[in-house]
């Protein structure tokens, strides 16, 4: 069946130092995949998608990658700030086409001043 | 800039009861989806729906879940008869899909509580 994983465990990070959060996935073949930062007591809020045929997205800070032979791909804030705090969330679209998306768990970032 | 918006904030409910949550989608958006997170875990995908009918639903969608767009703004999620595991936030969000980025807006959820 089809699997999203996301580093489950806590990452902190020295403000300043590059973070990078990772999301496999298995049994899929995804058209696209996103990212979304998700705060307590929040909803998800859209920060990138990665199209299978780009190897690098960038906007402002964040850097993504997807990787379709590895099944993987890399997010990254450059000089992250505590406000940057939250949990990131990577997304696939279960089936091309069907617009239905499954979510990975989410890995809580935690930028240390 | 447009907004997805859900009512109520908070819902507790005695199990066994029915509950309507309410969600307003952005306007011109076209799929529209309901999201259940329980506290800890992660956004788990309950159901979307397109051009007046439910176009995808998840394992947990059964019978005691059904979705209705009413009027053309509205769109809601009832849960027939809750039980206490129906605990959890409820998000709601939309897609546009016209453009480029499929981007889900989501709402700020309603967190259901179950007695």
């Amino acid at each position: 069946s089809q699997k999203i994983e996301q580093n489950s465990e806590a990452l902190n990070i020295q403000e300043g130092k590059t973070a990078t959060l990772t999301c496999n996935y298995t049994n899929y073949s995804p058209a696209y995949l996103q990212w979304y930062r998700q705060d307590p007591g929040r909803g998800p809020v859209f920060l990138l998608l990665i199209r299978e045929n780009e190897k690098e997205k960038r906007k402002e800070r964040l850097k993504v990658t997807f990787d379709t032979t590895l099944k993987q791909s890399l997010f990254h804030i450059t000089a992250p700030q505590p406000a940057d705090s939250a949990t990131y969330l990577c997304a696939l679209e279960g089936t091309s086409g069907t617009y239905k998306y499954i979510f990975g768990t989410g890995t809580r970032l935690k930028v240390l001043a | 800039e447009p907004e997805v918006t859900q009512t109520p904030s908070h819902q507790v409910t005695q199990m066994g009861q029915e509950v309507i949550l309410r969600c307003v989608p952005i306007s011109n958006h076209l799929y529209f989806y309901w999201y259940r997170q329980i506290l800890g875990q992660k956004v788990e995908f309950l159901v979307s729906f397109y051009n007046n009918e439910i176009s995808e639903k998840s394992e947990i969608f059964d019978d005691q879940f059904s979705v209705e767009r009413p009027d053309g703004s509205n769109f809601t999620l009832k849960i027939r008869s809750t039980k206490l595991e129906d605990s959890a936030m409820y998000f709601c969000a939309s897609i546009s899909v016209l453009g480029t980025y499929n981007e889900q807006f989501f709402g700020p959820g309603t967190r259901l509580t179950v007695l």
